[in-house]
């Protein structure tokens, strides 16, 4: 399995809170990606991040914001949580070019917004 | 807007069954696709990734295809077994410079033993 941690893994917060999930990776992969998963919608993507300082944005991205400050860590921020953004979180990473395109995918978060 | 849509959305087969699970999608100028399981409540784990360019690609007891022109794409899973049952999802990158993934809704399967 590729060498992808998130945390916190469970985390329950209140409406109006910031959020911060951490995304870490050992594989030295040069794209990093966070999704969230809700049933009815799949699997969609929030932000993306193409290097180190370098991201954008996808298609849900409204409500967050990223940063990556390192190769190996991708942060997500909830600036002010909402009941909408109830999900579960998924990061992923992948090289860049050929087999190593493959996305691998972290354990996932599972935020709950009161 | 790129769809992609899996059919049928459950399945449930008799141990050794070989199966086929199957993906559309709208817009034919993607880049790969990749197809994914996930075992409930876990993380996705990366089954098979088909570059456009290729017409299959196999790992084992598994199977895909790629029809690109006709917007299709199939998982073909032989001799299945228990362990075999989990929810597969499809997911594919348009031939663009941006690399986020579009994904189907998945395929639910159990296989009963």
């Amino acid at each position: 399995d590729a060498g992808i941690t998130q945390s916190p893994r469970h985390k329950v917060t209140e409406t109006g809170t910031p959020v911060t999930l951490r995304c870490h990776q050992t594989e030295n992969h040069r794209y990093m990606y966070w999704y969230r998963q809700d049933p009815g919608h799949g699997l969609r993507l929030i932000h993306y991040s193409y290097g180190v300082k370098d991201t954008d944005k996808g298609e849900v991205s409204d409500g967050y914001s990223v940063s990556r400050s390192k190769t190996e860590d991708f942060l997500l921020t909830l600036e002010s949580a909402t009941s909408s953004q109830t999900s579960v979180y998924f990061c992923a990473i992948s090289g860049a070019s050929g087999v190593s395109e493959t996305q691998y995918f972290g354990p996932g978060t599972r935020l709950l917004v009161l | 807007k790129q769809e992609v849509t899996q059919i049928p959305a459950a399945l449930s087969v008799p141990e050794g069954e070989n199966l086929v699970l199957n993906c559309s999608f709208t817009d034919s100028a993607i880049y790969n696709l990749q197809w994914f399981r996930q075992d409930p409540g876990k993380g996705l784990t990366s089954l098979l990734l088909i570059q456009s360019s290729q017409r299959e690609q196999t790992s084992g007891r598994l199977n895909a295809s790629l029809d690109k022109s006709s917007g299709r794409s199939t998982l073909y899973i032989a001799a299945s077994q228990p362990g075999d049952s989990a929810t597969y999802l499809c997911a594919v990158r348009m031939d663009t410079g941006r690399r986020a993934l579009t994904f189907g809704s998945g395929t639910r399967l159990q296989v009963q033993p």
